[in-house]
């Protein structure tokens, strides 16, 4: 079955980064890309972008260009989203997703928190 | 960039009522929209693909519809474990993102 899984909470300090990853099994990874959206406390859901695990394109919102990056590697079935110089107002909850084909498969979600 | 407006952002209804949310894009989206639930301390679920297509093994109580800038989603006889937020979500294959609504919190009265 399909499964993405994530690392564990991190507890970084404001202007620090963070990597996140995202380790997929059940499927051939490279058919299909990998979204990532985080969800501040009691907040909505934010796309913050995607990547294809075939070739490694990506894009991202517009918000995050510049501090998000996002990569693959296909040797592990592993995707990675890191944020750097990171705020307070980055502290939140971030998925993984692989949504296509009416399917529709999420990570459990990282905790990032950002705290001085 | 598209906007989604969903409504309304919170709803009180008793078991077995018909609740309705609705989803507005800012410009055509075709049938490019899906609707997942989220309960606390979870990840979504994805409930509705394509606007009206119902995900494997969701209840049939769930159902969507619309095309273009106008959706909306149901649920035909709310039960308890129904109990959470709802978000739509439009997705732009072409340019590759996606956008969500803000979300529908679903209580029971």
């Amino acid at each position: 079955q399909v499964q993405l899984v994530q690392s564990g909470a991190e507890v970084k300090k404001p202007g620090a980064s963070v990597k996140v990853s995202c380790k997929a099994s059940g499927y051939t990874f490279t058919s299909y890309g990998i979204s990532w959206v985080r969800q501040a406390p009691g907040q909505g859901l934010e796309w913050m972008g995607w990547i294809s695990a075939y070739n490694g394109n990506t894009n991202y919102a517009q918000k995050l260009q510049g501090r998000v990056t996002m990569t693959t590697d296909t040797s592990t079935s592993t995707a990675y989203m890191e944020l750097r110089s990171l705020r307070s107002d980055d502290t939140a909850v971030y998925y993984c997703a692989r949504v296509e084909g009416g399917e529709g498969y999420w990570g459990q979600g990282t905790l990032v928190t950002v705290s001085s | 960039d598209i906007q989604m407006t969903q409504s309304p952002s919170s709803l009180s209804a008793s078991v077995g009522d018909r609740v309705t949310i609705t989803c507005q894009a800012s410009q055509d989206i075709s049938n490019y929209l899906n609707w997942y639930q989220q309960k606390p301390g979870k990840a979504p679920k994805l409930l509705i693909y394509d606007a009206s297509n119902l995900e494997t093994g969701v209840p049939s109580r769930f159902s969507g519809s619309g095309s273009g800038t106008d959706f909306t989603f149901t649920i035909s006889s709310l039960q308890p474990e129904d109990i959470a937020t709802y978000y739509c979500q439009q997705y732009d294959n072409l340019l590759l993102t996606w956008t969500f609504g803000q979300g529908t919190k679903v209580e029971i009265k």
